[in-house]
Order: C-alpha cells, then sequence, then structure tokens
C-alpha cells in the first residue's frame, strides 16, 4: 500500500478556501486517492475520492497532480464546522476492496 | 450518503466481562464491513474485515479469539470483545460498504468501550 504525507496541522480562516495537501509519491495504478474527515469522537466522513481526474462534489474539491503523486483537497469556503482530522488514503481498487490505512491527518482548524 | 450505524454507542464494563457492539447498515446492503479501533489522540487503526457469510480477516497482532466478528447478513455485522481488561477500552468504528472495486466505505459514529 501506498505511503502518505500530510502536514500535521494547518489553519484557516472561516469563509477562505482551505487547501489540504497531500503526498502519496509510492502510489500504484489502481489506488483511488480517498479523503475523509473525523469530527473529535465521532466516526470518519467520507468526503469526496478519485483515480486520475479532478473531482469536485458538494463538499470539496480534489485535484490530483498528472503523475498522481500528489493530491490536493479544497474547501472552498471553510466553516467552523470544517475544523477536523483530514485523512487522505489511498486505496486498492483490486482484491483489497476498500482497505483504508490512515496515517496521522491534519488537524485542520478553521477561526473567526 | 450511505447511513451506517452503531450500537451502543458507549459502553462501560468490568474486566473479565464480554462485549458485543453491532453495526448496521441502514439504507444498503454492505457486503464487506471493517472493524476499525482508534486509541486516544491516535488514527484508526483496523483491526478486521468481514463479508458477509464468511469468515473476518483480521490484522496482523489482532486476536481473532478475543474479538469476535460476525457477518450473517447483509446489513448487521457484530464485533464482541471477548473476556475484556482495561487495555481493551477504546474507540470502536465499524465501516460498510458494497465491497466493489472503488468502493466507498462508509463509517459508523463509533462505540466508546471502557473496562473498569
Amino acid at each position: 500500500d501506498a505511503k502518505t504525507t500530510q502536514p500535521t496541522s494547518m489553519d484557516c480562516a472561516e469563509g477562505r478556501a482551505a487547501n489540504l495537501p497531500c503526498n502519496h509519491s509510492t502510489i500504484s495504478g489502481n489506488e483511488y486517492v480517498y479523503w475523509y474527515r473525523q469530527i473529535h469522537s465521532q466516526g470518519p466522513q467520507y468526503i469526496i475520492h478519485g483515480l486520475k481526474n479532478n473531482e469536485t462534489n458538494e463538499m470539496a474539491s480534489l485535484i490530483i497532480t498528472e503523475d498522481r503523486k500528489s493530491s490536493t483537497l479544497i474547501l472552498p469556503h471553510a466553516t467552523l464546522r470544517d475544523t477536523a482530522v483530514y485523512y487522505c488514503t489511498p486505496v486498492a481498487g483490486g482484491t483489497s476492496y476498500g482497505k483504508l490505512t490512515f496515517g496521522q491527518g491534519t488537524i485542520l482548524t478553521v477561526h473567526p | 450518503g450511505a447511513v451506517v450505524s452503531q450500537h451502543p454507542s458507549r459502553v462501560i464494563c468490568k474486566s473479565g466481562t464480554s462485549v458485543k457492539i453491532e453495526c448496521r447498515s441502514l439504507d444498503f446492503q454492505a457486503t464487506t464491513m471493517f472493524w476499525y479501533r482508534q486509541f486516544p489522540k491516535q488514527s484508526l487503526m483496523l483491526m478486521a474485515t468481514s463479508n458477509e457469510g464468511s469468515k473476518a480477516t483480521y490484522e496482523q497482532g489482532v486476536e481473532k479469539d478475543k474479538f469476535l466478528i460476525n457477518h450473517a447478513s447483509l446489513t448487521l455485522s457484530t464485533l464482541t470483545v471477548t473476556s475484556a481488561h482495561p487495555e481493551d477500552s477504546s474507540f470502536y468504528i465499524c465501516s460498510a460498504s458494497y465491497g466493489r472495486v472503488g468502493d466507498t466505505q462508509y463509517f459508523g459514529p463509533g462505540t466508546r468501550l471502557t473496562v473498569l
């Protein structure tokens, strides 16, 4: 499984865009990039995932570099409720069927 | 998105007793369910993967006789912590997916287990 590197923590002002980077330089061809977040004492919440193309949904946008070695999660207009730990995790699309490996993630703090 | 529930949300038990935690997929059929454990200030660690009707696959270092997993239906998986001890106190979280290539896992809200 690919290893990931994320900043330990980031700050963002409310209403501004939050850009959370993730390095996954050893990602293999069949691994999707998944992003989850975990608010304190709750189960992780799915945000978005992608394989090669950039993706957007109602929560966020995901930008994946052409070589797929890194990606950036973008929360376009951060709110206080977006304060959480954000995890980037590659997931093999083959026989692992969605086996997730969580690293330490990025603690995002959104302040007023 | 798909909804996954867990019951109970919090449980306190005495050392030596067994505790059962239920994980249900409420609006979809989950071919595959996963159980994670999270200690304070640490990340989630996968304990085991279970497919409906099959025996669970445990991660290295997880005792299968201590953490019994049953996935008898497409909407229910249970984790039983047998002969619980204080070091088993943790946050247990399940997730469920359709089990197809590239599928998303949806997580439950977690169960806080405290063993006295």
